[in-house]
């Protein structure tokens, strides 16, 4: 099956520090999307970013960026300037434009823990 | 402001009991999703839906089924409980602008099945 690996089970950083969560993908397809969420403690799943596949630039949305590199089928999540509220659970997910109508296939998941 | 609301956040019920997980999106969102997600094994798609009465199997529908009688609400159900379907689920939708594929989850119910 076509998936979504973080290899990344748990991760520690440090307050004010950057960190990159790292995520890669398996697709056939030439049209897909990228998406990172966040999960706190709280259970609700927050939106952070996306990178379509032919978007010439990396994504960016205030403190996060993504780190495309589609020919390694890379989209690693950096966090610049971390902040003790970014402790959480972060997915990566990707859609596939030329398959169903925009179901997600997700990673496993690292858990960010940002240390005082 | 988005909203997608479920309709319990803990729900704790008995084996072989028939179990009804309500969601709701107010965006006019074409698209429902229902997954489940446990420790270590990430989200897992049940089932999906892109339109009124219109469903589709995701990667693990074995012991549910779903109903979208109304393009707003989106149910789950567990015929009969067991066990094993202890687990966080999670509802989303999507299919608005700007990112049609942008899926906005529900706060997520944590059912426990004695």
């Amino acid at each position: 099956a076509q998936k979504i690996t973080q290899t990344q089970p748990g991760m520690f950083v440090q307050e004010k520090e950057a960190v990159t969560l790292d995520c890669t993908y398996d697709t056939s397809d030439p049209s897909y999307g990228l998406f990172w969420y966040k999960q706190p403690s709280s259970g609700e799943m927050i939106f952070l970013i996306y990178q379509g596949s032919y978007d010439q630039q990396n994504a960016t949305e205030g403190r996060y960026s993504l780190n495309f590199q589609k020919a390694r089928k890379s989209a690693n999540l950096v966090i610049s300037a971390s902040q003790l509220g970014d402790s959480a659970m972060y997915f990566c997910a990707r859609t596939d434009y030329g398959g169903s109508q925009g179901n997600l296939i997700f990673g496993k998941g690292t858990k960010l823990s940002v240390k005082p | 402001d988005v909203k997608v609301t479920q309709s319990s956040r803990y729900l704790v019920k008995r084996t072989g009991e028939k179990v009804f997980l309500e969601c709701v999106q107010d965006m006019d969102h074409e698209n429902m999703f229902w997954y489940r997600q446990d420790p270590g094994l990430g989200l897992r798609l049940i089932y999906f839906s892109y339109d009124v009465k219109m469903k589709e199997k995701g990667d693990i529908p074995e012991g549910y089924s779903v109903s979208r009688e109304k393009k707003e609400r989106f149910s789950l159900i567990l015929e009969s409980a067991s066990t094993n379907q202890t687990s966080m689920y999670l509802c989303a939708s999507s299919g608005g602008q700007p990112s049609y594929n942008e899926q906005f989850f529900g706060p997520g119910t944590r059912l426990t099945v004695l």
